[in-house]
């Protein structure tokens, strides 16, 4: 079955700090990828989303993220982040389960993101 | 368009009472799932829908029923709700190319969410 962690529960920063926020992924197939972001009291949007082409994506509101497919991994970054950033940010992974279920979009526990102006 | 729609947008329940969560999208999408957000296990889906009149089970099916009678609409039955079903629920929506398969690259458009708590 996959599987999605996101090492980081909650994270603090100061605005114009740098972030990175963990995503591994456990899966033996070809897998699509995407973050999404919830800001508080609303819905989850896309950020981005990787399917095939070149690792490093980049998605809105200056984040991007790097496929690293020997490390599972699927880290989101941010080289400044703004108090506005403030959310919780879920990883998730696509994969192909079976003929009957098709694909599954697996979510990780989220990342709550504090930024303090 | 107004994209996914859900209501309620809170409720309270007592154990062992019934409720319809509702969901519809207007974006002639052919998937539809629903989700439930507890806090530190992220989204699991519930049960999901590929087209009219095709349902299936999702990783956390039981205590819950679904149906889709038509393209737009895709509720969600609790009938004996429980404690444990006490949670967001959310409902997501894609464009579906394969029909007989969830889709594996089409972004997910989420509602608002139902936040559903079960005395």
């Amino acid at each position: 079955a996959q599987s999605v962690s996101q090492h980081n529960h909650h994270v603090i920063l100061s605005e114009a700090a740098s972030l990175e926020l963990g995503c591994n992924y456990s899966y033996g197939g070809t897998v699509n990828l995407f973050w999404y972001v919830q800001y508080p009291g609303q819905h989850l949007q896309l950020l981005l989303k990787y399917f095939s082409g070149d690792p490093l994506v980049k998605g809105i509101k200056g984040f991007e993220a790097e496929f690293i497919k020997s490390k599972f991994s699927f880290n989101l970054r941010k080289p400044s982040v703004q108090w506005s950033d403030t959310a919780e940010y879920f990883c998730a992974v696509s994969g192909f389960v079976s003929n009957n279920a098709g694909n599954m979009l697996t979510f990780g526990g989220g990342t709550r993101l504090m930024v303090k102006p | 368009n107004a994209g996914v729609t859900q209501t309620p947008k809170f409720h309270i329940l007592k154990t062992g009472q019934s409720m319809t969560l509702q969901c519809a999208q207007d974006m002639n999408h052919g998937y539809l799932s629903w989700y439930r957000q507890d806090p530190g296990m992220g989204l699991r889906r519930i049960h999901y829908s590929v087209a009219a009149g095709i349902t299936d089970k999702g990783e956390v099916p039981d205590g819950y029923n679904v149906s889709r009678s038509n393209t737009e609409d895709f509720p969600l039955r609790l009938e004996s709700a429980a404690p444990s079903q006490t949670s967001v629920y959310f409902c997501a929506s894609s464009y579906s190319v394969t029909r007989r398969k969830p889709p594996s690259t089409d972004t997910q458009y989420f509602g608002p969410g139902t936040r559903l708590t079960v005395l």
